[in-house]
């Protein structure tokens, strides 16, 4: 399957402080990006779709100046956590779409595990 | 919009016996199926998936079947293994729509 890498894998931050996350599909081009996030022993929640060039769409629910997320090249997305707080700690995945692709499959990235303090 | 009931939410077999997860979606504009695996720490691994024009595929040991006229579509996992331990999640889609998932199964294969 397709490449879909995740970076950090794990971060540690201090309240009030902003925290990038990439998402790098890496061997083909990604014209939509998903951010999900995930709680302990939950199903993974949809927080944002990212198409390139263009604004995010955000789900219902999720604030867009705290969730920054900029989909400058095909195979680049970033998710910036600002301000956090330690309720923003959990398990954030990302996945690229390619139409290009064989259909609508949608690769995970490893996920990051952001720990507030 | 979408929605996907997974059920069980649990579930533990003996290794080399079968295991079935089954999901239902309210959807019928859902064309596109997929299965995932996700370990500890890990995010979700496509393991099979199946498209609406397609009633059955297997792969190894891996299975899914689609009943659209019934909404429902299930994972097959024959001689399980310790290492299939983990947990499933089904999803739905139509075209470029993000996936909706179903809530979840973990399953615990016992040596």
């Amino acid at each position: 399957g397709a490449v879909v890498s995740q970076h950090p894998s794990r971060v540690i931050c201090k309240s009030g402080t902003s925290v990038k996350i990439e998402c790098r599909s890496l061997d083909f081009q990604a014209t939509t990006m998903f951010w999900y996030r995930q709680f302990p022993k939950q199903s993974l929640m949809l927080m944002a779709t990212s198409n390139e060039g263009s604004k995010a769409t955000y789900e219902q629910g999720v604030e867009k100046d705290k969730f920054l997320i900029n989909h400058a090249s095909l195979t680049l997305s970033t998710l910036t956590v600002t301000s956090a707080h330690p309720e923003d700690s959990s398990f954030y995945i990302c996945s690229a779409r390619s139409p290009y692709r064989a259909g609508t499959e949608a690769f995970f990235g490893q996920g990051t595990r952001l720990t507030v303090v | 919009g979408e929605n996907v009931e997974q059920h069980p939410s649990t579930l533990s077999v003996q290794e080399g016996d079968s295991a079935v997860i089954k999901c239902t979606y309210s959807d019928s504009a859902s064309n596109y199926f997929p299965w995932y695996k996700q370990e500890l720490g890990k995010g979700p691994q496509l393991i099979i998936d199946i498209r609406s024009n397609v009633g059955e595929k297997k792969d190894q040991r891996i299975a899914v079947t689609l009943n659209k006229t019934a909404k429902h579509f299930s994972l097959h996992i024959t001689e399980t293994q310790p290492e299939d331990s983990a947990v499933y999640f089904c999803a739905a889609s139509s075209g470029n729509t993000p996936l909706v998932f179903g809530k979840g199964t973990r399953l615990s294969v016992i040596a």
